[in-house]
C-alpha cells in the first residue's frame, strides 16, 4: 500500500493553457474522487468514480473540465483554457467503500496549480 | 441543503492546555462524519469515522464524539507537534457518496 499518488506536485501554467494531472489511486480502492481547495477553505468536491464509471459530478465542474478513469484504475483531470480563478489545490482520494460500510477516504498529496 | 460549520476558526494552546473543537453539521440522513488532519501544502489525513450519537472514537490525545447535530473533537493535553487544520466532513445517505466538508480549524499549540 503505497498510498494515492498525484502527479505532479505543482504546476505553473499561462492563462488559456491545458493541464492534466493524474492520480493513481490505492490499488484496491473501487472509489475515486476529486476534490479543489483554495486557502483558507475546506475541500470542495468536483466529480467521483465508481471503478471506471463516472458517478456524480458537481456545479463546479464547467466544460472545460473533465475527468476520466480508463479502466478503473488511475485518473486524469483536465482542465482546458485554464483560468486565473482556477489556480487552486487539486486533491485526488480513493475509498473501498463496500455497500454501506465505509472506510473513509485516502487522499493524496494533491496538484497545486498557479495560472499567472 | 448540507453544510458543514466548524469553530472556532482559529485557536492558539499552550501545550498542556486541553481544547475542544466544533462541528456543527446539518444533513439529509447521516451516513458517516469524518475528521481529518491537514498540514500546511499537504492532503489531508484521515483520523475518524462517526457513524451515529453517541458514538466515540479515540486516538493518543485525541477525542472524537457525536450527536444529532455536531461532533467534537477533544484535544486532551496537546503538544506542538499537533499543531494543524482539522477539517470536519458529512456524507449524506441519499445515494452519494461525496463529502461535504466544513471550512477547519487551524490549531496552533505553543511550546
Amino acid at each position: 500500500d503505497t498510498g494515492v499518488s498525484q502527479d505532479p506536485r505543482h504546476k505553473i501554467t499561462k492563462r488559456g493553457q491545458n493541464v492534466t494531472f493524474r492520480c493513481d489511486p490505492i490499488s484496491e480502492h473501487n472509489r475515486l474522487y476529486w476534490y479543489r481547495q483554495t486557502l483558507g477553505q475546506g475541500p470542495e468536491f468536483l466529480t467521483y468514480f465508481q471503478n471506471e464509471a463516472q458517478l456524480e459530478k458537481s456545479r463546479l465542474l464547467s466544460d472545460r473540465f473533465s475527468a476520466e478513469r480508463p479502466k478503473g484504475s488511475f485518473s486524469t483531470l483536465e482542465i482546458q483554457r485554464t483560468e486565473q480563478g482556477d489556480s487552486a489545490m487539486y486533491l485526488c482520494a480513493s475509498s473501498r467503500d463496500r455497500g454501506n460500510v465505509n472506510y473513509g477516504y485516502t487522499f493524496g498529496s494533491g496538484t497545486r496549480l498557479t495560472v499567472v | 441543503e448540507d453544510q458543514v460549520t466548524q469553530s472556532p476558526e482559529a485557536l492558539r494552546l499552550q501545550e498542556g492546555e486541553s481544547s475542544s473543537l466544533n462541528c456543527s453539521y446539518t444533513v439529509s440522513g447521516l451516513r458517516g462524519l469524518f475528521w481529518y488532519r491537514q498540514d500546511p501544502g499537504k492532503g489531508p489525513e484521515f483520523l475518524f469515522t462517526l457513524y451515529s450519537a453517541g458514538e466515540e472514537k479515540e486516538k493518543e490525545r485525541l477525542k472524537a464524539t457525536l450527536t444529532k447535530k455536531e461532533s467534537f473533537l477533544h484535544i486532551t493535553a496537546p503538544k506542538p507537534e499537533d499543531s494543524a487544520t482539522y477539517l470536519c466532513a458529512v456524507q449524506s445517505s441519499s445515494g452519494t457518496y461525496k463529502y461535504i466538508f466544513g471550512t477547519g480549524t487551524r490549531l496552533k499549540v505553543l511550546a
